[in-house]
């Protein structure tokens, strides 16, 4: 079966810092790889998401991630962050037949 | 506006007893799941359903039970068998799976519903 791991469960930013989550997941074959966010007391949403082509995606609000084969990685990056992206934010990988797995999530706190 | 509609978005039930969870889509999207979401452990799948009068169990099945008798409706029944029901559960949905086609992946979620066992 196949697995996601986030790295971080809790990261702490002042706004203008620079964010970098990671992100590995366990399957040798082809993936499809999503970042959703939970804003507080809102729904699960899309960030951004990649099936195939240029292996660095754009999401709203500025966010990128980038996806390395050869490392099983899809990190998310954004070069500036700002209060309002305090929110939890999941790593998902759907690799062929199985369901989408989801990781444990990061916690966001940004730091007026 | 298309979306996914949960019902109650809060619950208190007691000890013992069963509680439905309500899950309308008017995306007409073919697949739909339950998500359990605790803190610290994402999110993880209960059941899902790639087709009407058609669902498979997901990762932690055990104590639930579904429907899917309506492209647009996938209930949720939490059991008196669910030993740890106390949660936040989310319902989804997405395209494809009509004719053995495979989706992407990509979810549309509701707003969830938040179970607390009393």
């Amino acid at each position: 079966a196949q697995s996601v791991s986030q790295h971080n469960h809790h990261v702490i930013l002042s706004e203008a810092a620079s964010l970098e989550l990671g992100c590995n997941y366990s399957y040798g074959g082809t993936v499809n790889l999503f970042w959703y966010v939970q804003y507080p007391g809102q729904h699960l949403q899309l960030l951004l998401k990649y099936f195939s082509g240029d292996p660095l995606v754009k999401g709203i609000k500025g966010f990128e991630a980038e996806f390395i084969k050869s490392k099983f990685s899809f990190n998310l990056r954004k070069p500036s962050v700002q209060w309002s992206d305090t929110a939890e934010y999941f790593c998902a990988v759907k690799a062929g037949s199985y369901q989408l797995t989801f990781g444990k999530g990061t916690k966001l706190s940004v730091i007026p | 506006d298309g979306g996914i509609t949960q019902s109650p978005k809060y619950l208190f039930r007691k000890e013992g007893q069963n509680v439905t969870l309500s899950c309308e889509q008017n995306l007409n999207h073919d697949a739909m799941y339950w998500y359990r979401q605790d803190p610290g452990q994402g999110l993880r799948l209960i059941y899902y359903s790639q087709i009407v009068n058609d669902f498979q169990k997901g990762d932690i099945a055990e104590g639930y039970s579904v429907s899917r008798e309506k492209k647009e409706s996938f209930p949720l029944t939490v059991t008196s068998a669910q030993k740890n029901p106390t949660a936040f559960y989310l319902c989804a949905s997405s395209r494809g799976f009509a004719s053995g086609r495979s989706t992407t992946g990509e979810l549309f979620f509701g707003e969830g519903s938040r179970l607390t066992v009393l």
